[in-house]
């Protein structure tokens, strides 16, 4: 158990349809990241928070947006669902600001499935 | 632009012969080098890591080597275990600290 927690672990809904991802990292951590998986993909870095600021950004598309509150929690929002959006996602955790030298703690993942 | 890759999307090897893992990126400013490993509907765990300013880091079974001229990493593991059968990861951080994953390549430890 990495101690860092994702809802929902499935999902499944309809092309052009919105949904939010949910992750709490692990207690003590500060940083959230967000990684899609797609089929025979790697791990696609999506985007960064540290302490409720965007840290960094990766391939993350325009329909999609996340945010970390205060509580450290962090939710991803994929809207106007596209097929090519089933994936995995999972989210990260780390104490550090910087990932590099640190591990990322992974929760267990989201799959989305868009039907 | 794929900056980190695993040319090999999976290896076969029996039981307690070495398992070679590769890894090769074209960014010169990574600095950081780590290798996760993930078991099916678990997310990935961090395996080892190796800075740039090292050419070899071991721990137990596990040694990672870094190859900077060739801009190529290896994951050795030996004696290979039925239990290291997983999908591995080759990840690389550079002053931004955010990690670029490679593809990752399926391992199966043959008993």
């Amino acid at each position: 158990d990495s101690g860092v927690t994702q809802t929902p672990k499935h999902l499944i809904t309809a092309t052009g349809q919105r949904v939010t991802l949910r992750c709490s990292p692990r207690s003590g951590d500060l940083s959230v990241y967000w990684y899609q998986q797609s089929l025979d993909q790697g791990l696609q870095f999506l985007i960064q928070y540290y302490n409720g600021e965007e840290r960094a950004k990766g391939n993350i598309l325009e329909r999609f947006s996340a945010q970390q509150f205060p509580d450290l929690h962090s939710e991803l929002n994929l809207s106007s669902l596209e097929l090519g959006d089933s994936a995995l996602y999972f989210c990260a955790s780390s104490v550090a600001s910087s990932g590099g030298s640190g591990e990322l703690f992974f929760g267990e993942g989201s799959r989305l499935t868009v039907l | 632009d794929q900056q980190v890759k695993q040319n090999s999307p999976s290896l076969s090897v029996q039981e307690g012969r070495i398992s070679i893992l590769n890894c090769d990126y074209t960014n010169s400013m990574f600095d950081y080098f780590l290798w996760y490993k993930k078991y099916p509907a678990e997310g990935p765990t961090f395996l080892i890591s190796i800075s740039s300013i090292k050419d070899k880091n071991e721990d137990g079974r596990f040694t990672v080597f870094l190859n900077k001229s060739a801009k190529h990493l290896s994951l050795h593991i030996v004696p290979s275990q039925p239990g290291d059968s997983a999908v591995y990861f080759c990840a690389a951080s550079a002053w931004d600290g955010k990690l670029t994953f490679g593809q990752g390549t399926i391992l199966t430890v043959h008993p």
